[in-house]
């Protein structure tokens, strides 16, 4: 089955700097790649995604890239703000049918201080 | 966005007992709901892909006869954890797909089995 490896497992910055978080898969046949924010004993909530039609996806802060040749995707979150405390999850999956299932890296601590 | 529900959000029950969990699709209709379990501090681990009239699918190493999913609507997937002991504590997060294969996650159940 499908295993994601997700580094660093804790992050600290400084306000304002950048923070980025990389994954990487090993089933070449996943084509889906969410990223989730998960607060202290709330839900997690998706961020952004990335199909594997696409290399690159940007909103505002929070971008993604994906190499499919290499297997890996990574989060970059610029101009960090406090409030982007939290752990992020990235996740992998082959979508379509039964095979919606998400496999999730393990979790990045990230720390922003003020 | 679409929302989904669970409940209760926390449940204290006494080992032997059974515990049932409901996760619903508030806005849209799920043919297919994960249901997880997440250590703390840890990532979330699939438990099974709970299917709209069919049988769930659960991951290996998860008891089916102790981890009891029934989907019966559309909008509706319950977990029954049966007789519960005391290392069934943990959080229990459901997710539901929509039609484009987002996942989108309850706000969870914390159990805790005395």
């Amino acid at each position: 089955g499908e295993n994601v490896e997700q580094h660093p497992s804790t992050l600290s910055v400084q306000e304002g700097d950048s923070a980025v978080i990389k994954c990487t898969y090993s089933d070449s046949a996943s084509n889906y790649f969410p990223w989730y924010k998960q607060e202290l004993g709330k839900r997690p909530q998706l961020i952004i995604d990335i199909r594997s039609n696409v290399g690159e996806k940007k909103d505002q802060r929070i971008a993604v890239t994906l190499n499919k040749t290499a297997k890996h995707f990574s989060l970059h979150i610029t101009e960090t703000q406090p409030e982007d405390s939290a752990v992020y999850f990235c996740a992998a999956s082959m979508g379509g049918g039964s095979n919606y299932k998400l496999t999730f890296g393990k979790g990045t601590l990230l720390t922003v201080n003020p | 966005g679409a929302v989904v529900s669970q409940h209760p959000s926390r449940v204290i029950c006494k080992s032997g007992t059974s515990v049932k969990i409901e996760c619903r699709s508030l806005d849209f209709q799920a043919t297919t709901m994960f249901w997880y379990r997440q250590f703390p501090k840890k990532s979330l681990m699939l438990m099974a892909t709970s299917n709209e009239g069919s049988k769930a699918t659960y991951e290996q190493g998860v008891e089916k006869d102790k981890f009891l999913i029934n989907h019966a609507s559309l909008t509706l997937s319950t977990l029954t954890v049966t007789s519960a002991h005391p290392e069934d504590s943990s959080f229990y997060i459901c997710s539901a797909t929509d039609s484009n294969y987002e996942q989108y996650f309850g706000p969870g159940t914390r159990l805790t089995v005395t």
